[in-house]
């Protein structure tokens, strides 16, 4: 399979803990992009990547989440002191460098914080 | 207000019929994407247009730039049409906008 994968797909834990999630893109993308998704919302865009660089962070992107790509291949997002209103299902994307080029969505990672 | 704005919010159609959504937005672009949301979450881009338009089988998508709208159209609509189509524009300053979705359903 060459597409985007994500894991874990499904994850519980209790508020206060921390929690890392991992996206694999496909492997000629240089772009990789995560998006939060609450039920009955659309993504909303969270950070995305070109190679190993962070390009852009949005403001939901609070202090408690990290976001790296250290070798520009896969990418790892963590929350820490996790809340109840971080439970959503978060997406990664990848595409090729450049904004007109399409995205091609992972599986998803849905986070129950209890 | 939402940057982006999708109607109607819920679609249900006949088979065979001939589906628009609607998608309307406030900032400048430099790309629009239309994405389809099967149950599950699966997301997947159907098409990305910076103008005109572009048909891929029985989906066709068009954009008016000068009034920001861009419109998704499904002809001969089918049961496995059934999914939430969500609009999503990129901005010339990296800022990436989605709509909350259009639920469609299908019935045969």
């Amino acid at each position: 399979d060459t597409g985007v994968s994500q894991n874990p797909r499904h994850k519980i834990t209790k508020r206060g803990q921390n929690v890392t999630f991992r996206c694999d893109p496909i492997s000629e993308h240089n772009r990789l992009y995560w998006y939060r998704q609450t039920l009955g919302q659309g993504p909303e865009f969270l950070t995305y990547f070109q190679n190993e660089a962070q390009l852009e962070k949005s403001r939901l992107l609070s202090d408690r989440f990290s976001a790296e790509r250290p070798k520009g291949s896969f990418s790892t997002l963590e929350i820490q002191r996790t809340e109840q209103g971080d439970s959503a299902m978060y997406l990664c994307a990848s595409s090729f460098p450049g904004l007109v080029y399409e995205q091609y969505f992972g599986p998803g990672t849905r986070l129950t914080v209890t | 207000k939402n940057e982006v704005e999708q109607s109607p919010q819920n679609l249900t159609a006949q088979e065979g019929e001939f589906i628009t959504i609607n998608c309307s937005y406030s900032v400048g672009i430099s790309a629009l994407h239309w994405l389809q949301q099967h149950p599950g979450g699966g997301i997947v881009s159907l098409f990305m247009l910076s103008s005109g338009k572009k048909k891929h089988g029985r989906l066709i998508a068009t954009i008016n730039i000068q009034e920001k709208h861009s419109s998704l159209h499904i002809t001969a609509s089918h049961p496995r049409d059934s999914a939430v189509y969500i609009c999503a524009v990129i901005t010339p300053g990296n800022q990436f906008y989605f709509g909350t979705g259009t639920s469609l359903t299908v019935i045969p």
